[in-house]
């Protein structure tokens, strides 16, 4: 069964520095997407970055980058010069099935706090 | 700018009600969707739905149904409310095509006392 794994409940990081989120999945299909999505106090769900299964290049996206490492079957979210506004929970989904039904599944999310 | 919109963001209903929960995308997606929130399960997929008229299951839809009339409104109906079904829930919609990304609406918070 496809499943996505986040093992950070909580991080925090110094404002103006990197942070990395971890993403692990786990798959049998060849063909598959990979998203990260922000979902501030506010409650909406923001897009951030998308990673296919078939891309060579690392998807970035502004001050987002996935480090995708195909074989561990990760998915990272690295967000450099971190800002106070980026405090928020922070999802990893997959994309399952094909056939544009686009039906995710979410890991259970990482809570980052940024401080001053 | 891409919309999508839930009808309420915040519910307080009795246990045993009927309860719709509405949601209106404008951007002509084919597919929508009904995740639950709840900390430390992340989002889980209720209903979805890729055309008027059709519904596929997710992984929880027991307790829940769904109506697409139109190709815009996409409705979430708990038949009789319990309170296990107090929960976040998140309406999406995305193309019919592979890799797109699902836009969200802004979330309804139920509370079933």
């Amino acid at each position: 069964a496809q499943k996505i794994t986040q093992t950070q409940p909580g991080m925090f990081v110094q404002e103006k520095e990197a942070v990395t989120l971890d993403c692990t999945y786990d798959t049998s299909d060849q063909s598959y997407g990979l998203f990260w999505y922000k979902q501030p106090s506010s409650g909406e769900m923001i897009f951030l970055i998308y990673q296919g299964s078939y891309d060579e290049q690392n998807a970035t996206e502004g001050r987002y980058s996935l480090n995708f490492q195909k074989a561990r079957k990760s998915a990272n979210l690295v967000i450099s010069a971190s800002q106070l506004g980026d405090s928020a929970m922070y999802f990893c989904a997959m994309r399952e099935g094909g056939g544009g039904y686009n039906k995710l599944i979410f890991g259970a999310g990482t809570r980052l706090a940024v401080h001053p | 700018d891409v919309k999508v919109t839930q009808s309420s963001r915040y519910l307080v209903k009795r246990t045993g009600e009927k309860v719709f929960l509405e949601c209106v995308q404008d951007m002509d997606h084919e597919n929508m969707f009904w995740y639950r929130q709840d900390p430390g399960l992340g989002l889980r997929l209720i209903y979805f739905s890729y055309d008027v008229k059709m519904k596929e299951k997710g992984d929880i839809p027991e307790g829940y149904s769904v109506s697409r009339e139109k190709k815009e409104r996409f409705s979430l109906i708990l038949e009789s409310a319990s309170t296990n079904q107090t929960s976040m829930y998140l309406c999406a919609s995305s193309l019919f095509a592979e890799n797109t990304e699902a836009f969200f609406g802004q979330g309804t918070r139920l509370t079933v006392v």
